[in-house]
Formats: C-alpha cells, structure tokens, sequence
C-alpha cells in the first residue's frame, strides 16, 4: 500500500509568481484535502477536492486554487505569490466522505515552500 | 466562528502520564481527531471520537465530552519518542463536505526528559 507522495519537496519562488505543488493519494483514497502549515503553527485547511470538485474551501484567496484528476492526484495553485506564503503545504487522502472516518487522514510529508 | 484551545508546551519525563486538553468552539462539530507531528515529519493520525467517553490505543487514549465542547489525549508510559506536537482537529461542518472538513488547533508541543 503506497503512501501519500507530495512533490516537489523544497522550493524558493520570488514574490509575483506563481507555483504548482504535486500530491499523489494513497491507493484506496479518492479524497485529497490540502493544508498550509506556518512554522509553529497547525496545519490550516486551503481546500477538499472529491470526484474532481471542490468539497469545501478554508479562508484562503482565490489565488488558491486545485484541481483532482481521474487517478485522485491533485495540484494546489498558487497565483501571485507573497511572502506570507512561504510555508510547508500538505496534502492529506482520505476515504470518501461517509466512508472511514474512524481512520483519519493519511497525510505526506509535505512541500516546504519559500517566497523571497 | 470556530476555535480550537491546546497548551503550547508540556513537558514531562520517561514513564511519566501527561494529557493533554482541547477545547472546541464550532457551531458544525462531527467529531474530534488527534494528530501527532515530529519535527520535519508528517501528521499522523492517532484517535478519533465521535461520541462522548473514552477511546482507547495502546499507550494512548482520548476522551470527548461534547456537552463541555471538550477532549483530552492522554500518554502513558511517555517515552523519548513521543517529543512531538500534538494537534487536537474538529471535523467541522461550516467548511464544507458532508461530514466536515477537518480543521487543526495550533498544537501542544511535548517534551519528554530523561
């Protein structure tokens, strides 16, 4: 049983521009939910996607954005990067919803992003 | 609105119990999840509750008292290995998706002594 992989797994942008981060889901899990985690802190919730949509959204700007693929691979957008930005984002599979809540999320170990 | 309260620190030694609380403030509550997070590390998933009372893993246990809009994790036995933060997580239902969407407290993180 293969894990959650994220991709890549460090990166330095300049503030303006715009990233893809890369999540592969654990075989079994259609359900891809990504956080932004800020060093100290606990992982914020960005957004759900399930069956290629969007399945609820954090307080994140629409300069976020993702996108779920038929294999449940998922990308996470960032548009117009600032240094606020800079953070270890993660991805997290699930089961679908109603399905294995007992079990919780299975999560990568993240992409840890730089904005300068 | 929606908070969730955790201790920033504890610390404590080998072989010692050490719990740890969490307060909740949601109006879409479904349940509370631990998570715990070495340093570098990811996540990973340590309990669930759904209802009120005591769960039990191994070293490991949870509680959930939904009428106070309260949990705890509580460690026995604490070894080196569990220094790590500790993230109490509501599914809450006021992000979306038919079950919530799981939202993180700011962690608790443990120290263990020798």
């Amino acid at each position: 049983e293969t894990g959650v992989t994220q991709s890549p797994t460090h990166l330095i942008k300049t503030r303006g521009q715009q990233v893809t981060l890369r999540c592969s889901s654990q075989s079994g899990h259609n359900t891809v939910s990504w956080y932004q985690q800020a060093l100290g802190q606990g992982p914020q919730f960005i957004f759900q996607y399930y069956r290629e949509e969007e399945n609820g959204r954090g307080n994140f700007p629409p300069r976020f954005s993702g996108l779920q693929f038929p294999n449940y691979s998922s990308e996470l957008n960032v548009n117009a990067l600032e240094l606020d930005d800079s953070a270890l984002y993660l991805c997290a599979s699930s089961p679908p919803p109603g399905q294995g809540v007992r079990d919780g999320y299975t999560f990568g170990s993240g992409t840890r992003l730089t904005v300068v | 609105g929606q908070s969730l309260e955790q201790p920033s620190e504890v610390t404590a030694v080998e072989g010692a119990i050490v719990q740890i609380n969490c307060t909740y403030q949601t109006s879409g509550f479904y349940g509370l999840s631990w998570y715990q997070q070495h340093d570098g590390g990811a996540p990973t998933f340590l309990s669930y509750n759904a209802l009120d009372g005591l769960e039990e893993t191994g070293r490991f246990s949870s509680f959930l008292s939904r009428s106070d809009s309260y949990g705890y994790l509580l460690l026995q036995e604490l070894q080196m290995k569990d220094s790590a933060s500790y993230f109490c997580a509501v599914r809450d239902l006021n992000y979306g998706g038919s079950q919530g969407n799981l939202i993180f407290g700011k962690g608790t993180k443990l120290s263990v002594k020798p």
